[in-house]
């Protein structure tokens, strides 16, 4: 089963903040973000693993709540090279790292 | 390092028609997927890999075959085209890992069309 993204779509003006959430019905072992830009294959973001570690490399922050199954990523002072579609992909123990995709959240930072 | 490739970039099938996408790679990953993204559903696992000669069903396998003979290359294969088929398929690859410790490296895409 797809984990469920929120919201579906957001616009931003350069500089705000917004949250976008992922939720999933399964026991999860870790998240996964990607970005993609339109035509473009996707980028990886961050990765949060069961026990709290954190794995990434852009300025962008995420969370992990293993109890709740969810994971939210964070992005502050947004720049206009956010724009994209953001996906998080969720991974099961024992599932040989396949990740379930949700349907991607459309993020437009605009002027 | 070229990363994930594939071939074709785009392609055009009559319904019954088969074809080959060939991913390769150079990071000498275990794992290698394949993916088809469709609007509004995300990315969709079809056929997976956790080894040279090892292959497995994903999510959505169904009209479609894959081989890995050698660790670098993936092939996903489709028997006879249907127009439920177009897409774009992504391939990807990853260290191996059973908890998804590291991330997916995705190729460029190909986009298919089937008429």
């Amino acid at each position: 089963q797809q984990p469920v993204q929120s919201p579906q779509a957001v616009i931003l003006r350069e500089g705000e903040d917004a949250v976008i959430n992922c939720s999933s019905s399964k026991a999860l072992y870790s998240v996964h973000w990607y970005r993609q830009k339109h035509g473009e294959a996707p980028v990886f973001l961050m990765i949060l693993l069961k026990g709290g570690e954190q794995k990434g490399h852009e300025k962008i922050s995420a969370s992990f709540n293993e109890k709740k199954q969810q994971s939210s990523l964070y992005l502050t002072a947004s720049q206009l090279s956010y724009s994209g579609t953001y996906f998080c992909g969720t991974c099961h123990t024992g599932t040989a790292s396949k990740l379930t995709f949700g349907t991607g959240t459309r993020l437009q930072v605009t002027l | 390092n070229a990363g994930v490739t594939q071939t074709p970039k785009f392609r055009v099938l009559k319904t019954g028609q088969s074809m080959t996408l060939l991913c390769a790679q150079d990071m000498n990953h275990e794992y290698m997927y394949w993916y088809r993204q469709d609007p509004g559903m995300g990315l969709r696992l079809i056929h997976y890999s956790v080894g040279e000669g090892t292959t497995a069903k994903g999510e959505v396998p169904d009209g479609y075959n894959v081989s890995r003979l050698k660790k670098q290359n993936f092939l996903l294969g489709l028997e006879s085209a249907a127009p439920s088929q177009t897409s774009v398929y992504f391939c990807a690859s990853s260290y191996s890992t059973l908890t998804g410790d590291y991330e997916q490296y995705f190729g460029p895409g190909t986009r298919l069309t089937v008429t």
